[in-house]
Order: C-alpha cells, then structure tokens, then sequence
C-alpha cells in the first residue's frame, strides 16, 4: 500500500522569507501523481500544486514550487515571499491514474505558521 | 461558476442514530469522492462514485454507504453512528477520464459530531 509522509508537524516562517515543508512517499509504481492541498481554518481543501511523476520538470504555481526527487521519492513544497495568507495546514497526497486507483492518499500535515 | 457544495455545515448526533450528507460537485464534474477527515489527521478516503456506482472504495465499515444521483450530486448514509465517527466529512469532485488522475476540488465540509 502507498503511504505518504510528513515528518514536519508545525513549521514557521517570517513574512516575506522562503520555507520548504517535506514530503516523501512509498510507492512500486513508476507512473503517478503528487499534489500539495492547503487547508486554512477554512476547512476547504484548496489545490497548490500538482506533479506528474513522467514530468522531469518541477512544477511551478506563483510563489509556489516543488522539488521532485523520484529516485528519492520525495516531494517538498517551496512557498517563497511567504504572505500571512499562506498559514494554514499544508497535505501532500498521492494518487495513481487510470482505472488502478483514484483515491488520494494524504499525509498527516504540516501546520504553516507565518509571523508577521 | 460553483464550487464543490456540502450541506449541512456542522450536524449533532448521538450514538446509534443516522445520519445523511450532501453533496454538489463543480459544474462539469461527473464524479464525486468521500474522505473522513478526524481531527490532526490528514483525510482519509471512503469511496467515490462515478455513474451512479460506486467505482472504489477505502477501508470503511458497511455502515458507511453512498449513492450518486444522475445530476452526478451525491449522499454519504453512515448508520449506527459511534463516538469515533466524529470528523470532518469532505466530498470532491473530479473528471472521471480513465487513463488519467484528474484533480479532485474539494468542498468546504461538514463537522459531524457524535455524542
């Protein structure tokens, strides 16, 4: 079974500054996507970012990138200029394509704090 | 263009009783997922359905059911409810195009408690 790690529990980060939250994941197959959700006290789950595991490129959103590491399987998540709006519980999920699975399979989370 | 739609927003049960969902996926969406989603924990998936049947399904009692009607809404059924089914229940919706993994919108959620 896949699983999906997030070893960093809370993080914080000064307005404006960059920050970097892990991701790392198990997984056989060679064919799959990763994604990062933010979930704000909200609770709307909102998408980042998303990877295809073909795709040698880092994806790029805005302020947001990832870093890919598929021999490694990791995927963390670069927020630069980081704003007081980016604060909020960050999920990196996996799913595979086609008609083997398609459900998302979530890490714990790593809450974001952003000091002013 | 609408979003993902839940109701209600926040439910009160006690044990034993049981209780029904709703949800309206994103305009053009033809499937919808479940997740639980217990407090701290990351969502944890419970099926998805996809015309009208349920196409998968996650490590969840029978008492967890679902149905999809055919303007693609959705219902989660949980019956004999108990203290630990106290969570966030989050609904998505997605295309469901084979071959790929579309992403999954996300609605804001209902906070079920259990007491």
């Amino acid at each position: 079974a896949q699983t999906v790690t997030q070893s960093q529990p809370e993080m914080s980060v000064q307005e404006a500054e960059t920050v970097t939250l892990s991701c790392t994941y198990d997984t056989s197959e060679s064919d799959y996507y990763l994604f990062w959700y933010k979930q704000p006290p909200s609770r709307q789950m909102i998408l980042v970012i998303r990877q295809e595991a073909y795709k040698q490129q880092n994806a790029t959103e805005n302020r947001f990138s990832v870093n890919f590491q598929k021999a490694a399987k990791s995927f963390s998540l670069k927020i630069s200029d980081s704003q007081l709006g980016d604060a909020a519980m960050y999920f990196c999920a996996y799913t595979l394509p086609g008609a083997g699975s398609y459900q998302l399979t979530f890490g714990k989370g790593t809450k974001l704090s952003v000091i002013p | 263009d609408a979003g993902v739609t839940q109701s209600p927003t926040h439910l009160i049960k006690t044990r034993g009783q049981q209780v029904t969902l709703r949800c309206s996926p994103k305009s053009g969406h033809d499937t919808v997922s479940w997740y639980q989603q217990a407090l701290g924990q990351g969502p944890q998936f419970i099926f998805q359905y996809y015309e009208e049947e349920e196409r998968q399904r996650g490590n969840f009692p029978d008492r967890f059911s679902g149905h999809q009607f055919p303007n693609y809404s959705s219902e989660l059924n949980v019956n004999a409810l108990w203290l630990g089914d106290s969570a966030l229940y989050l609904c998505a919706s997605s295309l469901g195009l084979a071959g790929v993994a579309e992403t999954q919108y996300f609605g804001p959620g209902t906070r079920l408690l259990v007491l």
